[in-house]
């Protein structure tokens, strides 16, 4: 079975905390999404990787950094966590040309 | 720029009754087209995609979708909805050379017993 693992499936942190989310898969895949999902909003992009240290910026990165050291693993930053963070992080991976794969989301409460 | 349009947030269907979810998307080229469904408190998981050919797909749990280019629209259909069919419905577009994949905002579905 394909497999997206994030790291936690719950997180509060404080305000200004710099806060790590984590994010593996075992399929090999070339391209990794973090998307930030809300109500009414639907999913949007923060940022993709489609190669180890490379990235591209999203519709949305303001607040976001990511990192890429290696393929099967990509991480989200908040360099300085705020409220309006508040939110559920989902992580995906994809072939190019195929289907995108899910974790099963962190939702991150920032206090 | 690519772009999906859900104009239905929110749709309550009986159990037994059929279902269509409006999915209208805007792309320069051929897309790839997906449906993904959310289970409260869950990632997202693959229903279907559309990517050439037939332009009629099945998917799992007895979903089909069908690619319209004249319309830009890849509604998802069931005859018939069980109560384990609720949840939050997205529709996606991308393309076969590039990365990048685009969520509309979603609709979520109730099912009355």
């Amino acid at each position: 079975d394909v497999k997206v693992t994030q790291s936690s499936r719950y997180l509060v942190k404080r305000t200004g905390e710099k806060v790590f989310l984590e994010c593996v898969q075992d399929m090999d895949h070339e391209n990794m999404f973090w998307y930030r999902q809300d109500p009414g909003l639907g999913l949007r992009l923060i940022y993709f990787s489609y190669d180890v240290k490379m990235k591209e910026k999203g519709d949305i990165p303001e607040g976001y950094s990511v990192s890429r050291e290696k393929k099967e693993r990509f991480s989200l930053i908040l360099e300085s966590a705020s409220t309006n963070q508040t939110s559920m992080y989902l992580c995906a991976s994809r072939s190019t040309g195929a289907e995108a794969f899910f974790g099963q989301g962190t939702r991150l409460t920032v206090v | 720029a690519q772009s999906v349009t859900q104009p239905d947030i929110h749709i309550t269907v009986s159990e037994g009754a059929s279902l269509e979810l409006r999915c209208n998307y805007s792309y320069g080229a051929t897309p790839y087209l997906f449906w993904y469904v959310q289970s409260p408190g869950q990632g997202l998981q693959l229903l279907l995609k559309y990517f050439s050919g037939d332009t009629l797909v099945q998917g799992i749990k007895g979903f089909e979708a069908e690619f319209k280019r004249s319309q830009s629209s890849f509604n998802l259909r069931k005859p018939s909805v069980h109560w384990s069919d609720a949840a939050e419905y997205f529709c996606a577009v991308g393309a076969g050379t590039a990365s990048k994949l685009t969520f509309g905002t979603g609709t979520r579905l109730q099912v009355t017993l």
